[in-house]
């Protein structure tokens, strides 16, 4: 009963490519999150979503597409990958207002660019 | 802006022994909460302990407690009684409010000594 759930787990594409990451969860959340991190485990807030909504968009190349078909999921589309797009990309989420405010993170999908 | 430190990138502690961790933060805000979370090699991001800003009482969560210094804009953490799992990278992270994003600091390498 996996809490938040992000597949795939790990992702080998060459330079060029477009690729998805799904992210589902099932806390009843309202609120997800795209978390990236580096290959020095800096981890840096990437998007986020309430109700379906984008409500944080931080300073990411339009390469990257983030969507919400529904509450419960936040996928996120990357196009014309490059060797610096490699890292660990974690999905999280949360509700808000919410008991404790805590966020849940997925387990992380390690993403490799040749 | 709001910014986390973690001035320590590796520590080391002796199994059974004490261990503190350090975390600055900066903030002109009132309203925020605080939080570390562990990453084991398994890459998982699990919460630790979570401190509310107008809370003056230290948060404890069995051998994890925190010390929170909110003028001194401080948050550290101690492991007590440590054991061979609790290595990890360890994060601080800060959050403005009750929504939005957290902010992490670069994270604390631990490694326990059997």
């Amino acid at each position: 009963d996996t809490a938040v759930s992000q597949t795939p787990k790990y992702l080998v594409t060459q330079m060029g490519n477009d690729k998805s990451i799904k992210c589902e969860q099932n806390l009843g959340h309202d609120t997800m999150y795209w978390y990236k991190q580096d290959s020095k485990k800096f981890l840096k807030i990437m998007f986020s979503y309430n109700n379906k909504e984008l409500i944080i968009n931080e300073t990411v190349p339009n390469r990257f597409s983030p969507k919400s078909p529904d509450k419960a999921h936040l996928n996120l589309h990357i196009n014309s990958l490059e060797l610096g797009d490699s890292a660990v990309y974690f999905c999280a989420s949360s509700q808000i207002p919410g008991t404790h405010n805590i966020q849940y993170f997925g387990a992380g999908t390690r993403l490799s660019v040749l | 802006a709001q910014t986390v430190t973690q001035s320590q990138p590796e520590m080391s502690v002796q199994e059974a022994e004490t261990v503190t961790l350090s975390c600055t933060y900066d903030t002109s805000e009132s309203d925020y909460y605080l939080f570390w979370y562990k990453q084991p090699p398994s890459r998982q991001m699990i919460l630790v302990i979570r401190q509310e800003a107008y809370k003056q009482q230290n948060a404890t969560e069995n051998r994890f407690s925190v010390n929170f210094q909110k003028a001194a804009k401080s948050f550290s953490l101690k492991i007590s009684d440590s054991q061979l799992g609790d290595a990890a990278m360890y994060f601080c992270a800060y959050r403005r409010g009750s929504q939005g994003n957290l902010i992490f600091g670069k994270g604390t390498k631990l490694s326990v000594k059997p």
